[in-house]
């Protein structure tokens, strides 16, 4: 299957500052690209969808100006966590489709102090 | 009700043993179903796409979709402890287009005891 990088893997930061969280389609060109946030024991829930070369599509109920969302290329899609704060601790996943098979990269997993 | 419902479990089976995975949904437009497998702390890795009603094998895994009962099934034979792992349903009404995006089950958590 094709392949989806993040990085980093893991962060930790203090309240009220902010993280950038990159996505990566390795052996394909993506000019879509979806961000998603998964807690404990949940299921993967959709945050936005990340277009390049335009602005991103927000899911109902996110917050567009605390998650900024960045497609500047074919290959990588950033999310921007600003003035993160511990309810924003979370696991999130960026995922990208070459064809039909949506693929998925490994994870974030934030930790807001 | 939820768009799609899935059994979070926790199922716990023997080594060797046959799982049956299930999702129900309720919206019809659904034509596209997926199964991914997550272990902890990482991503969803794919398992299995089909389209529309029908089965699909590949190895130990096959995916069954019936449409007219809105339900799907992951079986998985000979199960392995390496099998362990959460199991995530995940359906769209098309493969494309700008209203595309994936809904997902809650997941079961699956484990295989050696």
């Amino acid at each position: 299957g094709a392949v989806v990088s993040q990085h980093p893997s893991r962060v930790i930061c203090k309240s009220g500052t902010s993280v950038k969280i990159e996505c990566r389609s390795l052996d394909f060109q993506a000019t879509t690209m979806f961000w998603y946030r998964q807690f404990p024991k949940q299921s993967l829930m959709l945050m936005a969808t990340s277009n390049e070369g335009s602005k991103a599509t927000y899911e109902q109920g996110v917050e567009k100006d605390k998650f900024l969302i960045n497609h500047a290329s074919l290959t990588l899609s950033t999310l921007t966590v600003t003035s993160a704060h511990p309810e924003d601790s979370s696991f999130y996943i960026c995922s990208a489709r070459p064809g039909g098979e949506q693929f998925f990269g490994p994870g974030t997993r934030l930790t807001v102090l | 009700q939820k768009e799609v419902e899935q059994d979070p479990g926790p199922l716990s089976v023997p080594e060797g043993a046959i799982v049956s995975l299930n999702c129900t949904y309720s919206n019809s437009a659904f034509q596209y179903f997926m199964w991914y497998r997550q272990y902890s702390r990482k991503g969803p890795e794919l398992l299995m796409y089909t389209y529309s009603s029908g089965n699909k094998e590949d190895g130990r895994f096959t995916a069954q979709v019936d449409k007219s009962s809105k339900y799907i099934s992951l079986f998985i034979r000979d199960s392995q402890p390496s099998d362990s792992a959460t199991y995530l349903c995940a359906m769209s009404p098309n493969s494309g287009g700008s209203n595309y995006k994936l809904t997902f089950g809650k997941g079961t958590l699956l484990t295989v005891n050696p």
